[in-house]
């Protein structure tokens, strides 16, 4: 069964103390693996799609990487404003928009 | 450019009643999904649209059930509430080119006392 994990599932940090989000996956033929940012009450939204292991994609103080097994969200010198639940998905068999999430790690950044 | 919206935002229902639930994806925008998010389980697959013909459908009891139409709004139903069914229920569109970048509404938050 395809499954998404990520740890941890809380993670405080201070302003400017950079760290990373793991996500692990076990999908057959992975088709793509996607980050996703959601702030409280509203929908997420979309960050990073990565295909292959070896890539990796930068938006602002964020950085996605993947490897076959797993992918991790580096945050650097992170804000009060990063504070949100970050996501992560893979699409499952029987159709690239049925994505399987993981449960998220919640970020907090302390100013 | 318009994002997602979908209507109602709040709404409490009882159990054994139904609920209809409204989406209106981006324009451009031919595929819906729907996703069910809550505390325990997080975001699960409910079912995806394409030209108004279901593609892809989740793991959940045949009380849930959508439709979508030809302009691309997209509607979904869930009959005979049970408590269970409280939950946050995510529309999101995409363009079919671009595979899992979800464009998400923010969510109505269905309660059921």
């Amino acid at each position: 069964e395809d499954q998404v994990t990520q740890s941890p599932e809380a993670l405080r940090l201070q302003e400017g103390e950079s760290s990373s989000l793991n996500c692990s996956y076990t999908v057959s033929g992975l088709r793509g693996l996607f980050w996703y940012r959601q702030d409280p009450g509203k929908g997420p939204e979309f960050l990073f799609t990565l295909y292959s292991a070896g890539e990796e994609k930068e938006k602002e103080r964020l950085k996605a990487t993947l490897t076959k097994k797993e992918s991790f969200l580096h945050i650097t010198a992170p804000k009060p404003e990063d504070s949100a639940t970050y996501l992560c998905a893979v699409p499952v068999q029987g159709g690239s928009e049925k994505l399987v999430f993981g449960k998220g790690t919640k970020l907090t950044v302390n100013p | 450019k318009a994002g997602v919206t979908q209507t109602p935002r709040y709404l409490i229902k009882t159990r054994g009643q139904q609920v209809t639930l409204s989406c209106s994806p981006i324009s451009g925008h031919r595929s819906v999904s729907w996703y069910q998010q809550t505390p325990g389980q997080g975001l699960q697959f409910l079912f995806e649209y394409f030209s108004e013909t279901q593609r892809n459908k989740g793991n959940f009891p045949g009380r849930f059930s959508g439709r979508q139409f030809s302009n691309s709004r997209s509607e979904m139903n869930v009959s005979t509430l049970e408590l269970g069914d409280s939950a946050l229920y995510l529309c999101a569109s995409s363009l079919d080119r671009l595979p899992g970048e979800l464009f998400f509404g923010e969510g109505s938050r269905l309660t059921v006392l």
